[in-house]
């Protein structure tokens, strides 16, 4: 069962850099999300999506753009990295608009410098 | 802006001790979840509370919803290391998820 894969788990980027982070599931799920997890800071979440061809704002969506072409892939990209972005990034799904469980992919731990 | 708070923030203990964590807020929620997420992982779900006064257990974890759907609490008996991991409140408010920032627990054996 490979439920949400992540990629990359770790990276590492340069001040103005771009990069993209991939989530897949393959639970048939129509909702996504992309938060990130700081020390103390909990899970925010960033951007999140109702549907294949949807994205939405969170509660911290600057500098971070999202894309959902297909109804299992959610990819989360970064424009101009930037040092306040370091962060572990978590992607997950769920079968229901935020009452239902989410389902976490293992993070991807990016570093910004 | 909805104030969530967890604590206490840290605790550590020896396994066999008992304890209770706790998840407060100003507003009253529809539904709350609790995840934990152990180190190089994501959260998994452990519960979902929807009734205020509700008292859920899964095995020698009893969780606790209060009566004006306000706070909720999480009571762990005769822990164990393998309990060892953030503990993460989730609330719903009006369809909306908030995570609180997590009471990281640490049980030696």
């Amino acid at each position: 069962n490979a439920g949400v894969t992540q990629t990359p788990k770790f990276r590492v980027l340069k001040t103005g850099q771009s990069m993209t982070l991939l989530c897949a599931q393959d639970m048939n799920h129509e909702y996504m999300y992309w938060y990130r997890q700081d020390p103390g800071m909990g899970l925010r979440l960033i951007h999140y999506s109702v549907g294949e061809g949807t994205t939405a704002k969170g509660e911290v969506p600057d500098g971070y753009n999202v894309s959902r072409l297909k109804k299992q892939n959610f990819l989360l990209g970064l424009e101009s990295a930037a040092p306040s972005q370091t962060s572990v990034y978590f992607c997950a799904s769920s079968s229901s608009l935020y009452t239902g469980e989410l389902f976490f992919g293992e993070g991807s731990r990016l570093t910004v410098l | 802006t909805q104030l969530l708070e967890q604590s206490p923030q840290f605790l550590s203990i020896q396994e066999g001790e008992n304890l209770t964590v706790y998840c407060n807020s100003s507003s009253v929620f529809s539904s709350l979840q609790w995840y934990r997420q152990e180190p190089g992982e994501g959260p998994v779900l452990l519960v979902t509370v929807v009734t205020g006064g509700e008292v859920k257990k899964l095995k020698r974890l009893t969780f606790q919803f209060g009566d004006a759907r306000k706070d909720s609490s999480l009571h762990i008996t005769a822990a164990q290391p393998g309990d060892t991991g953030l503990y993460l409140c989730a609330p719903d408010q009006g369809g909306k998820l908030i995570f609180g920032q997590g009471t990281e627990l640490s049980v030696k054996p």
